[in-house]
């Protein structure tokens, strides 16, 4: 059965420092790959996604996650983090056989101090 | 576009009370979702939809039931409140099966059982 790893549950850095928030999965066949964020009292939203094609996915404010298939890896990393950055922020999978049912990830606490 | 709204916010029930979750979204998404998040372990799928009148259960089903009479609505029944069900729920609802559509959550109902 598939299942999703965050590795750390919480992760305090400093403005302007870089982070990364780790993401292992096991499956095994082919999976779609998600990370969502959400941000106090709020609903998630989708961050990126890698379905196929290039590994590395962006998404629109400097977050970047590389899919390792060989490590079934998919670390989420923002060069240099933001006050407005901090959030929860959740790994997700679903393998391609699974009518678009998604498996999280526990969640890691990204804060941000000044 | 309101999106995916649910009501209420926040309740309390009491052991063995029952009540109904309300889901509804106004973008005809055709798959609609239950979640609940509990504190360190992600989300977990309850229930989902894949259009009206169909229904299937996903990860944690017991204690719960739906129903998806109409496509913009997809309640959420708790029959016999207990303790275990204390948690943070989520509806959510995307437009199809693929995964280039986006699954678009709402704010969630803080639900304690004491």
């Amino acid at each position: 059965a598939q299942s999703v790893t965050q590795l750390d549950s919480q992760v305090p850095v400093f403005e302007e420092a870089p982070v990364e928030l780790r993401c292992n999965y096991s499956s095994s066949v082919s999976v779609y790959l998600f990370w969502y964020v959400q941000y106090p009292n709020q609903g998630l939203q989708l961050l990126l996604k890698y379905l196929s094609g290039s590994t590395l996915v962006e998404s629109i404010n400097g977050f970047e996650a590389e899919f390792n298939k060989s490590q079934t890896s998919f670390h989420l990393r923002k060069p240099s983090v933001h006050i407005s950055d901090t959030a929860e922020y959740f790994c997700a999978v679903s393998e391609s056989n699974q009518g678009g049912k998604l498996i999280f990830g526990q969640g890691t606490e990204l804060s941000v101090k000044p | 576009n309101a999106g995916v709204t649910q009501t209420p916010k926040f309740r309390i029930l009491k052991i063995g009370q029952s009540m109904t979750l309300q889901c509804t979204q106004d973008m005809n998404h055709n798959y609609m979702y239950w979640y609940r998040q509990d504190p360190g372990m992600g989300l977990k799928l309850i229930y989902y939809s894949v259009g009206a009148g169909i229904t299937d259960k996903g990860e944690v089903p017991n204690g719960y039931n739906v129903s998806r009479s109409t496509t913009e609505d997809f309640p959420l029944r708790l029959e016999l409140a207990a303790p275990s069900q204390t948690s943070v729920y989520f509806c959510a609802s995307k437009m199809g099966q693929g995964f280039s559509y986006e699954q678009y959550f709402g704010p969630g109902t803080r639900l304690t059982v004491t």
